[in-house]
């Protein structure tokens, strides 16, 4: 399996801007989640979809973020407009919740800055 | 107070020391899990707990439910155990909308020396 995929792994973007993360979770997986890490705070989880449907977003800084679930296979984060104070490393990260066993696996992340 | 707090926040050792990474909670939770993050950035789940202990190669991890406390162990540390160690909790019962939820620790800098 190919693990988690983030794209792009790199983003650079003037204040204003429209910016879109996007993931794809590994096959099978029910449960999607979006971090961000910042020197600052940390990680922190922003959003998470179970079954595609958003269960916690309660995370999610303000208007400007969305993220959205259309299927199993792909999510996307989208800011709009972008700020200096969103420039974070972004990770998307899937498990399959409801095993006893279950693992978050996380995506390579997607460093964004906003200038 | 943060709901979850790990010491020491950095941690020097010469390679082949025993190393034990802390993690304290204050509210319910699932499960509690063990991340460790690489200079280049990349995150790997070490362990997931809900009770007891586990051992994976030279790591060890354990936690105590009653005093909401979790500790991490590396035997015969390595200079490539060089990471961020970062502990995280999971809240809620299954169905809840807080569950599957991680809230995370400020992490923990461990380098080991040759």
């Amino acid at each position: 399996d190919a693990g988690v995929i983030q794209s792009p792994r790199h983003e650079v973007t003037e204040m204003g801007q429209e910016v879109t993360l996007r993931c794809k979770p590994i096959s099978g997986h029910n449960s999607l989640f979006w971090y961000r890490q910042t020197m600052m705070r940390g990680l922190e989880l922003l959003i998470y979809f179970n079954n595609n449907v958003p269960i916690d977003d309660s995370g999610m800084p303000e208007d400007r973020f969305s993220a959205k679930m259309p299927n199993a296979s792909f999510s996307t984060l989208k800011i709009q407009p972008s700020e200096p104070r969103d420039s974070a490393v972004y990770f998307c990260a899937s498990s399959f919740l409801g095993l006893a066993q279950e693992t978050q696996y996380f995506g390579p992340g997607t460093r964004l800055l906003v200038l | 107070k943060n709901e979850v707090e790990q010491s020491p926040q950095n941690l020097t050792a010469q390679e082949g020391e025993f190393i034990t990474i802390n993690c304290s909670y204050s509210v319910g939770i699932s499960a509690l899990h063990w991340l460790q993050q690489h200079p280049g950035g990349g995150i790997v789940s070490l362990f997931m707990l809900s009770s007891g202990k586990k051992k994976h190669g030279r790591l060890i991890a354990t936690i105590n439910i009653q005093e909401k406390h979790s500790s991490l162990h590396i035997t015969a540390s390595h200079p490539r155990d060089s990471a961020v160690y970062i502990c995280a909790v999971r809240g809620g019962l299954a169905g809840g909308t807080s569950y599957g939820k991680l809230t995370f620790g400020q992490g923990t800098i461990l380098t080991v020396h040759p």
